[in-house]
């Protein structure tokens, strides 16, 4: 069945340093492709999407870019602030409208 | 445009006991989705409804575990009789057009069976 891989987290970095969260997915067809953020206390907010091969979303400085040759979908931001310390969620949907999450990464950003 | 609503934002109740949690998605939203997230895991998707009918239940514990969207709006989640392992996050969420848009989550409800 369809799934999406997470690397393991905590990913713990210097604030302004380079961030890179791994995600690939298997599916059938064509998924489109989301990252949601999780804040502590708060719920899931979606972070930035791609729906084809080779689209690249974007939002807050972050990136990802939709890779079907590699099946991934990497998220990465230039330079992180303390303030982007959550859990990233790496999610397809297929075409049964249906979102399969990854199990997570904690970011922490110390200043 | 208004959030999608869930209250309580947190529950405990003993195991055996019965809780329901409920939803109120933005409006206009045809999709309803309830997912369980249990601590350190990602969201698993329970029961997907699209106006006030089912579309998949397939991940839904149906022996204690029942939803319902009376006239395609409001939703409501219950467990009846609790296990502890119901201890979770319970994330309510819609969408206009299904997942490929992207879906707005409600903040949750804290589930702790004790």
């Amino acid at each position: 069945g369809n799934s999406v891989t997470q690397m393991e987290g905590p990913v713990t970095l210097s604030e302004e340093a380079f961030l890179t969260i791994n995600c690939t997915y298997t599916a059938t067809g064509y998924p489109s492709l989301f990252w949601y953020v999780q804040y502590p206390g708060e719920g899931l907010q979606l972070l930035l999407k791609a729906t084809k091969a080779d689209d690249k979303g974007s939002n807050k400085g972050f990136e990802a870019t939709y890779r079907k040759e590699t099946t991934s979908f990497h998220l990465e931001k230039g330079s992180v602030q303390v303030s982007d310390s959550a859990v990233y969620f790496c999610a397809l949907s297929d075409n049964t409208d249906k979102l399969i999450f990854g199990t997570g990464t904690r970011l922490q950003v110390f200043p | 445009e208004a959030g999608v609503a869930q209250s309580p934002r947190y529950k405990i109740i003993e195991k055996r006991q019965s809780v329901a949690f409920w939803c109120n998605p933005i409006s206009g939203h045809a999709t309803l989705y309830w997912y369980q997230q249990i601590l350190g895991q990602g969201p698993k998707l329970l029961i997907q409804f699209q106006n006030n009918g089912v579309v998949d239940d397939s991940q839904l514990p149906k022996d204690r575990f029942s939803a319902e969207r009376l006239k395609g709006v409001d939703s409501t989640l219950k467990i009846q009789p609790a296990k502890l392992e119901d201890s979770a996050v319970y994330l309510c969420a819609s969408s206009p057009r299904g997942g490929r848009s992207g879906y707005t989550f409600g903040s949750g409800t804290r589930l702790t069976v004790v």
